[in-house]
C-alpha cells in the first residue's frame, strides 16, 4: 500500500499570501488529521476530518482551514500568512476501529517558509 | 485541556546503554500511542496500548501502560545508533485526534 502523500514538500511564501497544502491518505483510511510542527511548540493539532466532516479542531486562528473530499483526500489552507506560520505541516491518516484511531500514519510533511 | 508531558526532554547515552522515556497525562487515557521521529523525518507509529497495566515488546523496545492509565513508558535495551530520534507519546483528546507530548530526543554516541 502506498503511504500518505503530501504535496508540495517545500514551499516559500511571502507574508500576506495564502497557501494550500494537499494530503492523500492511505487507501481505506477515512480519518485525516493535520498537525503543525515547530521546534518551540512541538506537534500541535490543527483539525481532523472523517468522511468529509470536520470532527475536531485545535486552537488555531480562523486563517487555518481545511476540507476533505469524497475520496478522503484532504487540503488545508492558510490565508494571510504570517512569519510565525513557518513550520512543518504534517498530515496523518488513520483507520478507525472500535471507536478509536488505530494509529496515525504520517506523510513526509510540507515545509512552509514564510518570508 | 488535556496535557501530556514527557521526561526527559533530552537523553544522551553511550551505544549499548539502556534508555527510558516517561509519559504522563493530566487525565485518564483510553489508550496511548508511541511514535518515533528520526532527524529530518516524520513521526512513525510504533504501538498503541489500550489496557491498564499492559506491557508490549517490540524487539529491544518495551512499552508499558500504567495501572491508572495516566502514564506510560518506553524502554530501549542496549541502544543502537539506529535508535536516534525523538520519541513521542500521544493520548486521545475528545475524539479521534491526539495530543502529543513534547517528545524525548535520544542521542546515541557510538
Amino acid at each position: 500500500k502506498a503511504g500518505v502523500t503530501q504535496t508540495p514538500r517545500y514551499l516559500i511564501k511571502t507574508r500576506g499570501q495564502q497557501v494550500t497544502l494537499s494530503c492523500s491518505p492511505i487507501s481505506g483510511h477515512r480519518s485525516v488529521s493535520w498537525y503543525q510542527q515547530t521546534p518551540g511548540q512541538g506537534l500541535q493539532f490543527l483539525f481532523e476530518y472523517f468522511s468529509e466532516t470536520q470532527r475536531n479542531k485545535g486552537n488555531f486562528p480562523g486563517r487555518f482551514s481545511g476540507r476533505q473530499f469524497s475520496n478522503s483526500r484532504s487540503e488545508m489552507n492558510v490565508s494571510t500568512l504570517e512569519l510565525g506560520d513557518s513550520a512543518l505541516y504534517l498530515c496523518a491518516s488513520s483507520l478507525v476501529g472500535q471507536g478509536r484511531s488505530l494509529g496515525a500514519f504520517f506523510g513526509q510533511g510540507t515545509r512552509l517558509t514564510v518570508v | 485541556g488535556q496535557q501530556v508531558m514527557q521526561i526527559p526532554q533530552y537523553q544522551h547515552v553511550q551505544e549499548g546503554e539502556d534508555f527510558t522515556t516517561y509519559c504522563n497525562s493530566s487525565t485518564t487515557l483510553s489508550n496511548i500511542q508511541w511514535y518515533k521521529q528520526r532527524p529530518g523525518g516524520h513521526p512513525v507509529f510504533l504501538i498503541q496500548l489500550v489496557k491498564s497495566g499492559e506491557v508490549k515488546k517490540q524487539k529491544r523496545l518495551t512499552f508499558q501502560f500504567g495501572e491508572a492509565k495516566k502514564n506510560s513508558s518506553l524502554h530501549i535495551t542496549a541502544t543502537q545508533t539506529t535508535d536516534v530520534g525523538t520519541y513521542f507519546c500521544a493520548g486521545p483528546n475528545y475524539g479521534q485526534n491526539f495530543v502529543f507530548g513534547p517528545g524525548t530526543r535520544l542521542s546515541v554516541l557510538p
